[in-house]
């Protein structure tokens, strides 16, 4: 079975200054990705990176990386220089890359709040 | 380029009365899931289709719900004789076709339901 762990349950943070969201995932499978998502008050989930489990660089995209530790089985996004409209919460999941396995697993999610 | 559509945004009914939520993916995904969000928690599966079949169904899936995707383009969540506890927000997200892509999930804004 998979499981995602977010231990945050809220991160508080002044504008500008870079954030880290912590993630560690279980799985006992060999070929996975990992995913976070931001879900704004409006209620939308809004992609944001991605990470395969065979890629040998950290993932980037725009403002936002993913810290992969493979060995440690943690997936920490990181966002620089925040900013207001980033308050949102925050999701990390993760979906095994077999056949037939479509269903993406979530953990509790992150509420970041970034103060002006 | 529109996103994935949910309809309605809100729903309030009285329990024990049926619900039908719809879903309008991207057009060219032919994968759609529906999941259920419970406050506080993150999105939990429900259920999967490629094209028109539904292929994987969670646990979670009582006989009361059921979904379709007739000619595998809009989707339907009904359930039926509604409870107090199926007060939750219901996510669509729609994906392409895995085959050399990451089968990113792109979600709707959902469908907050409400039963007094």
């Amino acid at each position: 079975a998979q499981k995602i762990t977010q231990t945050q349950p809220g991160m508080f943070v002044q504008e500008k200054e870079a954030v880290t969201l912590d993630c560690t995932y279980d799985t006992s499978d060999q070929s996975y990705g990992l995913f976070w998502y931001k879900q704004p008050s409006s209620g939308e989930m809004i992609f944001l990176i991605y990470q395969g489990s065979y890629d040998e660089q950290n993932a980037t995209e725009g403002r936002y990386s993913l810290n992969f530790q493979k060995a440690r089985k943690s997936a920490n996004l990181v966002i620089s220089a925040s900013q207001l409209g980033d308050s949102a919460m925050y999701f990390c999941a993760m979906r095994a890359r077999i056949q037939g396995a479509q269903k993406l697993v979530f953990g509790q999610g992150t509420r970041l709040t970034i103060n002006p | 380029d529109t996103g994935v559509s949910q309809n309605p945004r809100h729903k309030i009914t009285k329990r024990g009365q049926n619900v039908t939520f719809r879903c309008d993916p991207i057009s060219e995904h032919n994968r759609l899931y529906w999941y259920r969000q419970t406050l506080g928690q993150g999105p939990e599966f429900l259920t999967y289709f490629q094209n028109e079949a539904q292929l994987e169904k969670s646990r979670l899936l009582s006989d009361r719900f059921s979904a379709e995707r007739p000619k595998g383009s809009f989707s339907t969540l009904e359930i039926q004789r509604t409870e107090q506890g199926d007060s939750a927000m219901y996510l669509c997200a729609s994906s392409p076709p895995l085959k050399g892509g990451l089968g990113i999930q792109y979600f709707g804004a959902g469908t907050r339901l409400s039963v007094l």
